[in-house]
């Protein structure tokens, strides 16, 4: 079955630091997508960073970049030089691209992440 | 107005309430979806739309009635909900496996 797991409920993070949210998924099907989406307070889900499967390269968007480990089947964002701003909940999530539920999301339960000052 | 609209943003409701969430997109995608985010669970997939035919009903109680008019409306009918359906309820729309842009969502609140 596929899985998203996320397994830090909680991170903290000094303020211009890097921290690494982690992500390791579970799928047999050879074609998919990650996401990552930041949730700020307010609620609204943010989209931040895409990686498919069969990119060579780590994606990277600004600040963010996700460190692709597809061996590992893992998937964890890197966000560097942190700003109190980046303080909300991150979701991973994966989309696979094959079968009945091709384009749906599953996600993972999230890391909040609290930048200090 | 861009993006992905969600009205009402709160919502409190009885139990023998009829109530509706309406989700609007600007973006000229072709697919909508309704997830329902309750608190410590993963965000559950309830409905999807794509070229306004559903295609995607996750076992979802008939309480919850969905609805696409057209490609830029999507809206969630409730009827006679429980306490537990009580949750931020997130609209989100993309291109068909594209990456989905999701409204502000609505949070629920069935006393």
């Amino acid at each position: 079955a596929q899985k998203i797991t996320q397994t830090q409920p909680g991170m903290f993070v000094q303020e211009k630091e890097a921290v690494t949210l982690d992500c390791t998924y579970d799928t047999s099907d050879p074609s998919y997508g990650l996401f990552w989406y930041k949730q700020p307070s307010s609620g609204e889900m943010i989209f931040l960073i895409y990686q498919g499967s069969y990119d060579q390269q780590n994606a990277t968007e600004g600040r963010y970049s996700l460190n692709f480990q597809k061996a590992r089947k893992s998937a964890n964002l890197v966000i560097s030089a942190s700003q109190l701003g980046d303080s909300a909940m991150y979701f991973c999530a994966m989309r696979l691209n094959y079968g009945g539920s091709q384009g749906n999301l599953i996600f993972g339960k999230g890391t909040k992440l609290s930048v200090k000052p | 107005e861009t993006g992905v609209t969600q009205t009402p943003r709160h919502l409190v409701m009885g139990m023998t309430n009829k109530k509706s969430l309406k989700c609007e997109q600007h973006l000229g995608h072709n697919a909508m979806y309704w997830y329902k985010q309750s608190a410590k669970k993963p965000l559950e997939l309830m409905f999807v739309y794509s070229l306004e035919e559903r295609v995607e009903n996750n076992s979802v109680p008939s309480r919850f009635s969905p609805e696409c008019p057209n490609s830029s409306h999507l809206f969630l009918h409730l009827h006679t909900l429980q306490p537990e359906d009580s949750a931020l309820y997130l609209c989100a729309s993309s291109l068909t496996n594209n990456e989905q842009f999701f409204g502000p969502g609505t949070r629920l609140t069935v006393l």
